[in-house]
């Protein structure tokens, strides 16, 4: 069975400041594919991120930087010098690379607030 | 229309009544999917079309019935519901096939609300 964990449900952080957003992973799975998306209030998720389980190099996107550690089974993500804009849902989410269907094990999310 | 659109955006229903939700992808993917986003729970899928064909139904209760004429379109046919069915009903698309997916584009949700 799959479980992906995002153990901190809100975080509040003051405008500039870095935030890390953890998420933890279960699959028997050798081979599977990690997602990040957004949920900002207007409600529509948001894709952020794709990554292979065999590609274990970080990943830097403007503010955005991604933390994989296949030895830890995290997917953290931080955003660098947060912005009010940044305030959403963040869904971490886990997919098999075989027989998936396209199926997305998401997890239960972290809400961001930036306030100015 | 661009991406993944829904309508209603709202609905406000009772619970003897029968209503659809409507989701439609200009993206010619082939795979669709209808998720509930309850308050304080992860997302749930609970139904995935890929070239039309129903290839997950995840213990759905049958008062919730899927419809996709074809892979443009999908409906969520709705009757009898329970408070509890309040939710964000979201729906997505991919290319479709038994693969992995590269990214789901999500439509906005319908918000509804069973009294």
């Amino acid at each position: 069975a799959q479980k992906v964990t995002q153990a901190q449900t809100e975080i509040s952080v003051v405008e500039k400041e870095d935030v890390t957003l953890d998420c933890v992973y279960e699959t028997r799975d050798t081979t599977y594919y990690l997602f990040w998306y957004k949920q900002p209030p207007s409600g529509e998720l948001v894709f952020l991120i794709r990554r292979n389980s065999f590609d274990e190099q970080n990943e830097i996107s403007g503010r955005y930087s991604w933390n994989f550690q296949k030895s830890t089974s995290s997917f953290n993500f931080t955003i660098t010098a947060s912005q009010v804009v940044d305030s959403a849902v963040y869904f971490c989410a886990l997919s098999p690379t075989t027989d998936s269907w396209g199926k997305l094990q998401f997890g239960a999310g972290t809400q961001v607030v930036v306030t100015p | 229309e661009t991406g993944v659109t829904q309508t209603p955006r709202h609905l406000v229903m009772g619970m003897t009544n029968k209503k659809s939700l409507k989701c439609e992808q200009h993206l010619g993917h082939n795979a669709m999917y209808w998720y509930k986003q309850s308050a304080k729970k992860p997302l749930e899928l609970m139904f995935v079309y890929n070239f039309k064909e129903q290839t997950e139904n995840n213990s759905v209760p049958s008062r919730f019935s899927p419809e996709c004429p074809n892979s443009s379109h999908l409906f969520l046919h709705l009757h009898t519901l329970q408070p509890e069915d309040s939710a964000l009903y979201l729906c997505a698309s991919t290319p479709g096939g038994r693969g992995p997916v590269n990214e789901q584009f999500f439509g906005p949700g319908t918000r509804l609300t069973v009294l």
